[in-house]
């Protein structure tokens, strides 16, 4: 099984940085993904990782440990729309996710 | 159709009652997924189907059943509802097996009273 842990609130300021991290012990890894998850609605797939090292797409950012079973999602220049929950997820050998219980990130003006 | 659907979008259902949640995607992805959101607890994986007439039980099947008979459609069943039920439903499909990013419907709200 997958033991995948978040921290369950951040706030940060329009323009700031924020950084949200995941920490996770597996059974077996097949890759990371984050998908963001706007109040009320779907999660969105935002990231993914399966080699150790950054990824980045725009304004947001993904990095990668395996060895220390460690990610973090990086939001640059914040949005008042980047408000939403971000999830961490693991993939298996069986291509199944197990996800953590999310971040919420309230930015504000 | 573009992409997944989900109905109803929200149901209110009395315990012990029977309930079909509806799952259609035209993107022709072979795996499929049913997930359940409860607060705190975040996504959790109650059925998967890898390919059309194949399924399996993720993390928390029970008081569920599913079937995959063609690409398109995957519906989950609750023979039996009870209150512990009440959650967001999410439905999910993925291409190749599930080694691409799964994509997901828009939720079915369900109250078991």
């Amino acid at each position: 099984g997958q033991n995948i842990d978040q921290p369950t609130e951040m706030t940060a300021t329009e323009g700031a940085i924020v950084q949200i991290n995941c920490t996770y012990q597996t059974s077996g890894f097949n890759g990371l993904f984050w998908y963001q998850q706007h109040a009320g609605e779907a999660p969105t797939f935002l990231s993914y990782n399966v080699l150790d090292g950054l990824e980045e797409k725009g304004r947001f950012s993904s990095f990668l440990s395996r060895s220390k079973g460690y990610s973090y999602l990086l939001l640059k220049e914040l949005q008042m729309k980047d408000s939403a929950s971000y999830l961490c997820a693991v993939r298996d050998g069986d291509y199944k996710l197990s996800f953590g219980a999310g971040t919420t990130v309230t930015v504000r003006a | 159709i573009a992409g997944i659907t989900q109905a109803p979008t929200s149901q209110i259902l009395a315990a012990g009652r029977s309930m079909t949640l509806r799952c259609t995607q035209d993107m022709r992805h072979n795996a499929m997924y049913w997930y359940r959101q409860d607060l705190g607890l975040g996504l959790r994986l109650i059925h998967y189907s890898n390919t059309a007439g194949t399924t399996g039980k993720g993390e928390v099947p029970d008081g569920y059943s599913v079937s995959r008979a063609n690409t398109a459609d995957f519906p989950l069943t609750l023979a039996s509802a009870v209150p512990s039920q009440t959650s967001v439903y999410f439905c999910a499909s993925s291409d190749s097996g599930g080694a691409y990013e799964q994509f997901f419907g828009p939720g079915t709200r369900l109250t078991v009273l």
